[in-house]
């Protein structure tokens, strides 16, 4: 079955520091890739998509490219502020109707000034 | 972007008592709408799969009869937790999918049942 696979936190960094967080999927057929943010106290908020192969999404100076190769779609940033500090999720969504999209686990990222 | 709001936010209920929180999209018509349950420090976990107008598709392990749904609407589900218990205790988000097949998702309800 369709699954997405992301590093444990929690992720510690100090600010301006170059952010990593892997994500690795597996599925069949050709899914849309995303990465969410949920920050304390609030709900999820999309942060990034890519829908097809090579495919680049970015958003406030994140980016994530898909990796169909590899079946991954990691996320980057170059300096992370203490504003970053939040949960991050990788998903797919399956390319069959109806679908609902499936998570990682979560990534609990820390930036300290 | 799309919003979608959820009520109430939180809610403390007595062990035996049935709870409904409401999902709505607010500038967008929705058919299919999605609840899902997550505990603390870990995923979001896929309860049910709302479509306007027609029963909901439960995940396997979710009792359906425990977890009511109901999309009356294109803007409106309703997750009643009936006769709820400590262990339904837990934070509940509902998202709506646009036209675009865009999954907006809601600010999450946290129920505490004492």
């Amino acid at each position: 079955g369709n699954s997405v696979t992301q590093m444990e936190g929690p992720v510690t960094l100090s600010e301006e520091a170059f952010l990593t967080i892997n994500c690795t999927y597996t599925a069949t057929g050709y899914p849309s890739l995303f990465w969410y943010v949920q920050y304390p106290g609030e709900g999820l908020q999309l942060l990034l998509k890519a829908t097809k192969a090579d495919d680049k999404g970015s958003n406030k100076g994140f980016e994530a490219t898909y990796r169909k190769e590899t079946t991954s779609f990691h996320l980057e940033k170059g300096s992370v502020q203490v504003s970053d500090s939040a949960v991050y999720f990788c998903a797919l969504l399956a390319n069959q109707a109806g679908t609902a999209l499936i998570f990682g686990k979560g990534t609990t990222l820390s930036v300290s000034s | 972007g799309a919003v979608v709001s959820q009520h109430p936010s939180r809610v403390i209920c007595k062990s035996g008592t049935s709870v409904k929180i409401e999902c709505r999209s607010l500038d967008f018509q929705a058919t299919t709408m999605f609840w899902y349950r997550q505990f603390p420090k870990q995923s979001l976990m896929l309860m049910a799969t709302s479509n306007e107008g027609s029963k909901a598709t439960y995940e396997q392990g979710v009792e359906k009869d425990k977890f009511l749904i109901n999309h009356a609407s294109l803007t409106l589900s309703t997750l009643t937790v009936t006769s709820a218990h400590p262990e339904d205790s837990s934070f509940y988000i509902c998202s709506a999918r646009d036209e675009l097949d865009t999954q907006y998702f809601g600010p999450g309800t946290r129920l505490t049942v004492l």
